[in-house]
């Protein structure tokens, strides 16, 4: 199956500063969304963006398919942000598959 | 309704016994996905439903674990013979067809003592 490596596993930044959490895929995807799971365990979707860049607010994502990685901005932290950002994808043939997840801590 | 929505939302159940879990996804969604989650891992695919059928099930782990969606709504995993290892967050997902934006419910967090 497609290999994906989330980066990095784990992060640690003071509020206010900017990050970005990447996916790398090992073949072609065909959709991929990006979710945060909030401390309650609800995932939230942020982004479903097969290809191109999507800006929400504080944050914005982009997915160049050619190159298999997709990116996750995340401008001017807060403490609100943390938990864990996880990129999920599927290939047309199965269903959404998740990565291993980036844990954000934003401390005050 | 407006998002999806699960029940329950915990489950204490004791070893060997059935446990049944409900979701019922947004209204017009045509597809419905279960995800099993343990305890710092990412979601893991369990099945898949477009309209009543299961199109996909081949994360379902062993036979003890079971799934039906009769009319192309509600869903109900069903889980026999309960072994703590089950014990983890069932998540249900659904979208308005394969292959498009998934959204997901709160899940239920199953605890098999």
């Amino acid at each position: 199956g497609i290999q994906v490596e989330q980066s990095p596993p784990d992060l640690i930044l003071q509020e206010g500063a900017n990050s970005t959490l990447r996916c790398n895929f090992s073949d072609s995807v065909n959709n991929l969304q990006w979710f945060h799971q909030n401390p309650w365990g609800q995932l939230i979707n942020l982004f479903y963006i097969p290809s191109g860049t999507k800006q929400n607010g504080r944050l914005s994502a982009t997915t160049v398919a050619t190159e298999r990685y997709s990116l996750l901005y995340i401008s001017s932290s807060q403490t609100t942000d943390s938990g864990v950002y996880f990129c999920a994808w599927d290939t047309g043939r199965r269903a959404l598959t998740f990565g291993s997840g980036t844990r954000l801590q934003v401390q005050p | 309704g407006a998002g999806v929505s699960q029940t329950p939302s915990n489950k204490v159940t004791e070893k060997g016994k059935y446990v049944e879990l409900r979701c019922d996804p947004i209204s017009g969604h045509t597809a419905l996905y279960w995800y099993r989650q343990s305890l710092g891992q990412g979601p893991e695919f369990l099945i898949y439903f477009q309209g009543t059928g299961a199109a996909d099930d081949s994360g379902l782990p062993n036979d003890r674990f079971f799934a039906v969606r009769p009319e192309g709504s509600v869903s109900t995993l069903k889980i026999q013979r309960t072994e703590r290892g089950d014990s983890a967050v069932y998540l249900c997902a659904s979208s308005t067809n394969k292959n498009t934006e998934a959204f997901f419910g709160q899940g239920t967090r199953l605890t098999v003592v």
